[in-house]
């Protein structure tokens, strides 16, 4: 079945690096996806890596995925103030590429 | 132009009422998407638009209806809604279906339903 899980909170200091953790269960994902949610308003994409790829860097941003546990970190490195947001992990399928499956959204707070 | 530009960015409306939230992408994009996002929950996809066609309804109450009326603009048509409707409702683009990882989504429509 479709299924992606991410903790609901994390807290980080101010400058310290901040790593947010999915799974998933279905084995036939294309991409997986992180997108970063301000409030009120809409969805920004992130980064996005294929299924085939073991990690991408992108500026501050480093993301791993490994196949054989399904999961998904996403590391933000130096955080700042302006990367307090809820982070979303998301997934579609071979199956459905049309279709993005989201998990439930990383609140991330930084403390000073 | 990476922008898709939503219409209004907060309504309210009875349950009686008749309304429409736009949505508009100019970057020549073909699949064009609605989601339903309810507080502290991620968003669901309601609706999949390709090449102008419906593609995907994700088993939506029939109160919401969808149109896409060019390549550019998508509507979502609001008719006799609930009380449990109210959520904020986000419009995506791709620029093809099979694009899902450069969906582009807009601000939002902020939507009470009284």
């Amino acid at each position: 079945g479709e299924d992606v899980e991410q903790s609901l909170f994390l807290s980080v200091r101010e400058g310290d690096s901040s790593v947010i953790n999915c799974t998933y269960t279905d084995s036939s994902s294309t991409y997986l996806y992180w997108y970063k949610q301000e409030p009120g308003a809409g969805l920004q994409l992130l980064t996005y890596i294929f299924s085939n790829m073991d990690m991408k860097q992108d500026q501050r941003l480093t993301v791993l995925l490994n196949k054989k546990d399904k999961h998904l970190s996403l590391r933000i490195a130096d955080t700042q103030t302006g990367d307090s947001a809820i982070y979303f992990c998301a997934e579609s399928l071979y199956s459905s590429a049309s279709k993005i499956i989201f998990g439930s959204g990383t609140r991330l707070s930084i403390r000073p | 132009d990476t922008e898709v530009t939503q219409t209004p960015k907060h309504l309210v409306m009875g349950m009686t009422n008749k309304k429409s939230l736009k949505c508009e992408q100019h970057m020549g994009h073909r699949a064009m998407y609605w989601y339903k996002q309810k507080a502290k929950k991620p968003p669901e996809l309601m609706f999949v638009y390709s090449y102008e066609k419906l593609s995907i309804n994700e088993s939506v109450p029939s109160r919401f209806s969808p149109e896409c009326p060019n390549s550019s603009l998508l509507n979502l048509h609001l008719h006799a809604l609930q009380p449990e409707d109210s959520a904020l409702y986000l419009c995506a683009s791709s620029s093809r279906p099979d694009s899902s990882y450069e969906q582009y989504f807009g601000p939002g429509t902020r939507l009470t339903v009284t």
